[in-house]
């Protein structure tokens, strides 16, 4: 089942530059996306999400780009910080009822932030 | 903030045994959910949980998967016999709504690493 794709398992980035984490989907159900944060051996940490109604949403050093039209999605993290290393996965779901708690994940991107 | 907590941290049964996760979702929070990931693997859905009942589950969960809000606070994950494949990082999450309305999204727990044996 690939209808969330992370088609780069990793990514490496110098520290205050831009990294920037690409995300796929197939399911055009989905209307509802999500970024995740994942150190080792711990749960996902929320980072950002954003609506289909939009195109972008910003959080502090966090931006999320949605692309319907390409089934594409991005997430921007300016600067990167050491901090920031970890595997950010990106989720979506349907927007309706009793499914909207079904997220599908991609397989998630490994960034190194180095100094 | 406020966090969902999940015990035990790691578990390891013998195949055959019965496992009972156990989470404490987010106080004010009224969907409760379970996710595994094996290792190596996408962070995969097992069951959404309402007002005392399932309300979506996935193929992996069976009948040898149950789930159980025996209190105001606790939310279960039982596994009845378990097999080695069974063997994953198991997430509890929790959310106050249903839908994405202003400030609501899913928050996972540290997770119950679960090594059958």
């Amino acid at each position: 089942d690939q209808q969330v794709k992370q088609n780069s398992p990793s990514l490496s980035v110098q520290e205050g530059r831009i990294s920037i984490l690409n995300c796929d989907y197939t399911n055009s159900m989905f209307d509802y996306f999500l970024w995740y944060k994942k150190y080792p051996a711990e749960g996902p940490t929320f980072l950002i999400s954003i609506s289909s109604i939009k195109d972008k949403n910003e959080d502090g050093r966090f931006t999320v780009f949605l692309n319907k039209s390409a089934k594409h999605l991005s997430l921007h993290i300016v600067p990167s910080q050491p901090g920031d290393s970890a595997v950010y996965f990106c989720a979506a779901t349907a927007g309706w009822g009793d499914s909207w708690g079904k997220l599908q994940f991609g397989a998630g991107t490994q960034v190194v932030v180095t100094p | 903030e406020p966090e969902v907590t999940q015990t035990p941290s790691h578990q390891v049964t013998q195949m055959g045994q019965e496992v009972i996760l156990r989470c404490v979702p987010i106080s004010n929070h009224l969907y409760f959910y379970w996710y595994r990931q094996i290792l190596g693997q996408k962070v995969e859905f097992l069951v959404s949980f309402y007002n005392n009942e399932i309300s979506e589950k996935s193929e992996i969960f069976d009948d040898q998967f149950s789930v159980e809000r025996p209190d105001g606070s606790n939310f279960t994950l039982k596994i009845r016999s378990t097999k080695l494949e069974d063997s994953a990082m198991y997430f509890c999450a929790s959310s106050e709504a249903l839908g994405s309305i202003s400030g609501n999204t899913i928050y996972f727990g540290e997770g119950s690493w679960l090594t059958v044996v």
